[in-house]
């Protein structure tokens, strides 16, 4: 199936640092949503985006929808161990299936 | 507000039988969507359910199905089980009021083993 271009695949990185992953698309998309999920459970919404160029908070969250449609960011400032998991990219094309980029698995160490 | 709820949370099954599986969305909202995830394809599409019709598929055999009930309620079966079907399968609803802008929000999941 399709999967959105998502990296890095994996972050190792200490407590109280900046992480910044990304995610690329082929094709124009009118969605990007970032999703984290623990082991075990349902992805989580973080963050949505529904107009290109916007940038939007949540805490220490911040993601933005790419000016070409074609990619979004999300960066999380002074991390923290609970910041553990793997972040997910999902964007909508046309209709409302979701098409999820490849995740993102963060480790946070003390 | 309670979120999205799935039954059984566990399932354990052999080769050649079917299941079902059941989700309760969010009050409100109107459109279920149901996934399949797995280590090797990551999170795939199955189909997604408004007002009782199907409105979306994925790319999945017909041994994948599923329904709606007039309470937005859903179900998923699957007939015939193969290993390769052992997944967690992820069903998330949203209010579907706006044309195709409307936030999924996903339920915990049914982990389903097929030996």
């Amino acid at each position: 199936g399709q999967q959105l271009n998502q990296s890095p695949q994996s972050m190792f990185i200490q407590e109280g640092e900046d992480v910044s992953m990304n995610c690329t698309s082929s094709s124009i998309f009118n969605t990007w949503l970032w999703y984290k999920q623990d082991p075990g459970e349902g992805p989580v919404l973080l963050i949505a985006l529904y107009k290109a160029g916007e940038l939007t908070s949540n805490g220490r969250l911040t993601a933005q929808f790419g000016i070409t449609r074609k990619d979004s960011f999300l960066n999380i400032s002074a991390s923290i161990p609970s910041d553990v998991g793997i972040y997910f990219c999902a964007g909508t094309e046309s209709t409302d299936k979701l098409i999820f980029g490849t995740g993102t698995r963060l480790q946070v160490f003390p | 507000k309670a979120g999205v709820t799935q039954t059984p949370r566990y399932l354990i099954k052999t080769r050649g039988q079917q299941v079902t599986l059941s989700c309760s969305p969010i009050s409100g909202h109107r459109s279920v969507s149901w996934y399949q995830q797995t280590p090797g394809q990551g999170l795939q599409f199955l189909f997604e359910y408004f007002s009782e019709t199907q409105r979306n598929k994925g790319n999945f055999p017909g041994r994948f199905s599923g329904r709606q009930f007039s309470n937005s309620r859903s179900e998923m079966n699957v007939s015939t089980l193969e290993l390769g079907d052992s997944a967690l399968y992820l069903c998330a609803s949203s209010l579907a009021v706006a044309d195709y802008t409307d936030t999924q929000y996903f339920g915990p999941g049914t982990r389903l083993t097929v030996l």
